[in-house]
C-alpha cells in the first residue's frame, strides 16, 4: 500500500526557535497533501490543504504566517512552525493523497511529536 | 460536509463483538463512509469503507442500511490490541473536492 513518512518524529526545541516538518509519499504522487494537529485526547483537527506547486489552504483560526507549508513537489510538503511557543506543543500528522488517480482515498504519516519548552 | 456523531466511548472484553455505530444524517448522494483506527501517538489507520449494503475485509464489517444515515462498523472477536480511537468520516471517494475532517471519535477500551 501507499506509504506516508514524517521526519522527525519527535522534536523538542526551545521557545522562539523555528521547526520544520517534512511529510513524504514514499511510492505515489501527494497531488494534495493535508496537515492535522492533535492535543492530547482529542480529535485530529486539519489545519490545511496543499496541493502541489500552489499556496496552502488554512482552515479558519489557523495563522499562516506561522504555519508555513510548503508542497514545492509530488512527494514532499513541509511544515515549519515559526517562533514557537509552549502552546503549540502538539502531534502534528500528515495526510496525502492521489489525486491522478480520481480517488479521494488519503494515506496517513505516523505523525510528529513537537514539545516546546 | 457531512457531520459524524458517534459514541465517544465503549468497553468491551476479550472475544466479543464490537459494535460501532455512526450518525450521518445530512450525507450526500456521492459521499463514502470511511472508518479509521487511531493508537496513541500514531497516525490514523484505514480499516474499512463502503457506499451502502454491507463490506467486510480481513478486519472488520461494515453495515450501512438502505437509508445510509448510519453506519455500523462492526469489530468479531475483539483483543486487547484493539484499544484504540474509531472515527467515521463521511465523504465523496472521487473528484478531488473531499477535505477530511474528523469527528470526536470512539475510544474503544478492551478488557481482559
Amino acid at each position: 500500500g501507499a506509504v506516508v513518512s514524517q521526519h522527525p518524529s519527535w522534536v523538542i526545541c526551545k521557545s522562539g526557535t523555528s521547526v520544520k516538518i517534512e511529510c513524504r509519499s514514499l511510492d505515489f504522487q501527494a497531488t494534495t497533501m493535508f496537515w492535522y494537529r492533535q492535543f492530547p485526547k482529542q480529535s485530529l483537527m486539519l489545519m490545511a490543504t496543499s496541493n502541489e506547486g500552489s499556496k496552502a489552504t488554512y482552515e479558519q483560526g489557523v495563522e499562516k504566517d506561522k504555519f508555513l507549508i510548503n508542497h514545492a513537489s509530488l512527494t514532499l510538503s513541509t511544515l515549519t512552525v515559526t517562533s514557537a511557543h509552549p502552546e503549540d506543543s502538539s502531534f502534528y500528522i500528515c495526510s496525502a493523497r492521489d489525486g491522478t488517480r480520481g480517488e479521494n482515498e488519503q494515506f496517513f504519516g505516523p505523525g510528529t511529536r513537537l514539545t516546546v519548552l | 460536509l457531512a457531520k459524524t456523531t458517534q459514541p465517544i466511548s465503549m468497553d468491551s472484553y476479550e472475544g466479543q463483538e464490537v459494535n460501532i455505530t455512526c450518525s450521518h444524517n445530512n450525507i450526500a448522494t456521492n459521499d463514502y463512509i470511511t472508518w479509521y483506527q487511531q493508537f496513541p501517538s500514531q497516525g490514523p489507520r484505514f480499516i474499512i469503507q463502503g457506499y451502502k449494503t454491507k463490506v467486510t475485509n480481513e478486519v472488520a464489517s461494515l453495515f450501512i442500511p438502505a437509508d445510509r444515515k448510519s453506519s455500523t462498523l462492526s469489530l468479531p472477536r475483539v483483543s486487547l490490541s484493539d484499544t484504540a480511537v474509531y472515527y467515521c468520516l463521511v465523504g465523496a471517494a472521487s473528484g478531488g473536492s473531499y477535505i477530511p475532517t474528523f469527528g470526536r471519535g470512539t475510544s474503544l477500551i478492551v478488557h481482559p
